[in-house]
């Protein structure tokens, strides 16, 4: 069975610019998860998608934002890109929404700010 | 708001020997869970273990066992009999029981070490 799948690995990009970042969940898993891990501030919960709703957001500006797709994928977007925005960006993903369902996730994309 | 401490940002362990990991949080609920997440430098994050608050026994997989204290908010985690393949950074994280806050919430990390 695959599992998290994230892409692309490592994406660089300039201040100002906007980011698409992409996940697809492992197969039959409705709900999906973005963390931010920056250095020094550890994992922080930005978004939360489940059945094709956005259920939950964290404490980010509006300029972070993404959808669910019908197969359950998911696409995190950042617009007008800030160099504190360089990060690990993990999804994870689980089947449904109850907290007895562990998250499992991806290997990360790693968003570079130059 | 749940908070998640871990207090050793690193930790070191010969191999074979026994390590503990420790982890407090903060919360006014009754019902949560709580789980060890393990991110070794190919930076997936893996489940260790998890814990349902509502449990009184104590969480094991294989050489990986917590020690859960509801009333002190503790959870601690052993790892028995190091290998060189437990070297990660070690996180503990806090997910609610209700579906409307799912996420996870996650404390600093501790970065294990394995000596030969």
């Amino acid at each position: 069975e695959a599992g998290v799948t994230q892409s692309p690995t490592h994406l660089i990009k300039t201040r100002g610019q906007q980011a698409t970042l992409r996940c697809s969940p492992i197969s039959g898993h409705t709900s999906v998860y973005w963390y931010q891990q920056a250095l020094g501030l550890g994992l922080q919960f930005l978004l939360w998608y489940d059945e094709g709703e956005e259920r939950n957001r964290g404490n980010f500006p509006p300029r972070f934002s993404g959808r669910q797709f019908p197969n359950y994928s998911s696409e995190l977007n950042v617009n007008a890109l800030e160099l504190e925005d360089s990060a690990l960006y993990l999804c994870a993903s689980s089947m449904g929404a109850s907290g007895l369902q562990p998250q499992h996730f991806g290997d990360g994309t790693r968003l570079s700010i130059l | 708001a749940q908070t998640v401490t871990q207090s050793q940002p690193e930790m070191s362990v010969q191999e074979a020997e026994t390590v503990t990991l420790s982890c407090t949080y903060d919360t006014s609920e009754s019902d949560y869970y709580l789980f060890w997440y393990k991110q070794p430098p190919s930076r997936q994050m893996i489940l260790v273990i998890r814990q349902e608050a509502y449990k009184q026994q104590n969480a094991t997989e294989n050489r990986f066992s917590v020690n859960f204290q509801k009333a002190a908010k503790s959870f601690s985690l052993k790892i028995s009999d190091s290998q060189l393949g437990d070297a990660a950074m070690y996180f503990c994280a806090y997910r609610r029981w209700e579906t409307s806050g799912s996420r996870l919430t996650f404390g600093e990390g501790t970065q294990l070490t394995v000596n030969p």
